[in-house]
């Protein structure tokens, strides 16, 4: 069966610090992979995507996510955390089959950052 | 940035009332979604359209229904809410279905049927 897991349901990190947020993925092929983030009260951004090629993708706001097909991981990284990363992520993966574009999301981990 | 509005934000309501929450985009997108959020849950597609006239049920089972006449409005309608319906509702559209470069989402309409 096809799912998205992100292990961590809660992180805490400190301002200036590193973070990294995990996802895995079981799926048929390779799929396309996504990060999203949700800020309380809005909608979800996207902040980078994979569809091929270089498997160290940059996105918005300084993050980074690197694909590895040997772990069916796509961790994201942020090497120094601002105030304003307090917010809930979520990993999507679609098939790169599919001829219509169905998204499905883990259940988010939630990131709060400290002073 | 993304064009995309759902209406009301905040919905409260009794059981047994008829609810239709709104979802409009500017971007003359031809695919559209409708996602269920709980606290703590993934995000569960309940429906989504291919274009005008199309409609299909997504992953999760829904109550709800859609309609779409019209490429930016796609609107989702309970007939008889339930407190089993209390939920996040996220519409989302997205420019293509063969690059699948990205979804925009709305801020979504938190439901609570009391």
């Amino acid at each position: 069966a096809q799912s998205v897991t992100q292990p961590d349901i809660h992180i805490t990190v400190s301002e200036g610090a590193s973070l990294e947020l995990r996802c895995n993925y079981s799926y048929g092929a390779t799929p396309y992979l996504f990060w999203y983030v949700q800020s309380p009260g809005q909608g979800l951004q996207l902040l980078l995507k994979y569809f091929s090629g270089d498997t160290l993708v940059q996105g918005i706001k300084g993050f980074e996510a690197e694909f590895k097909r040997s772990q069916s991981s796509f961790n994201l990284r942020k090497p120094s955390v601002h105030w304003s990363d307090a917010a809930e992520y979520f990993c999507a993966v679609a098939s790169s089959t599919d001829s219509w574009g169905k998204f499905q999301f883990g259940a988010g981990t939630q990131v709060v950052v400290t002073p | 940035e993304a064009d995309i509005y759902q209406t009301p934000r905040y919905l409260v309501i009794g059981t047994g009332k008829k609810i239709t929450l709104e979802c409009s985009q500017t971007m003359g997108h031809d695919k559209m979604y409708w996602y269920q959020q709980d606290p703590g849950m993934e995000l569960h597609l309940i429906h989504y359209s291919y274009g005008v006239n199309s409609t299909e049920k997504g992953d999760l089972s829904s109550e709800s229904t859609v309609s779409r006449i019209r490429t930016e409005h796609f609107p989702l309608t309970l007939e008889s809410a339930r407190p089993s319906h209390t939920s996040q509702y996220l519409c989302a559209s997205s420019e293509s279905t063969v690059t699948r470069e990205k979804l925009f989402f709305g801020s979504g309409t938190q439901l609570s049927v009391l």
